[in-house]
């Protein structure tokens, strides 16, 4: 069984430049979550899709961060301008249920805002 | 403060030895917790969840205090695949999914 993949796995852009970060969850898992790691903190959430459904985005740090899950199958996070602050890992998971289950986290994508 | 707290260390061990993790969480809501193994650039993966009554899986034994809300992980007979960091991670009061992280505990295992 294929895991969650992430594309790109690496993104080097300007200040003021757009990104779109992509995540294919494992195959049947309704339950999509994005998370964000910046240098030195910890992982944070961001937000949590069931299906094509937001569900949680508390975690969304404001206005230039758009999350779409068309069709409830792969997600993508776009970033749009870009800061500096926006630089850190960015990791998909997913799980089949909601709640106490494993999360299936991706490979990362690695952001640098230059 | 910190939802979780974990001492980043490092833990710098001997093959052989033993060693314990532990984290506090501050929401005493929270339903669920785990702990994750992160390699170094790699993904956290799940090492093991924790429930109250602790659980143990070959070297590794986590213990659930609620009363305390404390969070602790035992690892025996310290290999050096062992190395990595450790993440103490709790799910919020309404159990949506949402995991709340620690910053990680780093290990080495060394020769």
């Amino acid at each position: 069984e294929a895991g969650v993949t992430q594309f790109p796995s690496h993104s080097v852009i300007e200040k003021g430049q757009t990104v779109t970060l992509r995540c294919d969850p494992i195959s049947g898992h309704d339950n999509l979550y994005w998370y964000r790691r910046v240098m030195g903190k910890e992982i944070k959430f961001l937000l949590h899709f069931v299906k094509e459904s937001k569900q949680d985005e508390s975690g969304m740090p404001n206005n230039r961060f758009l999350a779409e899950r068309t069709g409830g199958t792969y997600s993508t996070l776009k970033v749009q301008p870009a800061e500096l602050e926006d630089s850190g890992v960015y990791f998909c998971a997913s799980s089949q249920w909601t709640g106490r289950i494993e999360q299936y986290f991706g490979p990362g994508t690695r952001l640098t805002v230059t | 403060r910190k939802e979780v707290e974990q001492d980043p260390g490092p833990f710098n061990v001997p093959e052989g030895a033993t060693v314990a993790f532990n984290c506090t969480y501050s929401n005493s809501a929270s339903q669920s917790f785990f702990w994750y193994r992160q390699d170094c650039r790699k993904e956290p993966k799940l090492l093991m969840s924790v429930y109250s009554s602790g659980n143990e899986d070959g070297r590794f034994t986590a213990q659930l205090n609620r009363a305390s809300q404390y969070i602790s992980l035992l690892i025996r007979d310290s290999k050096l695949s062992d190395s990595a960091t450790y993440l103490c991670v709790v799910t919020g009061s309404s159990n949506t999914g949402k995991l709340i992280f620690g910053q990680g505990t780093t290990l080495q295992v060394k020769p």
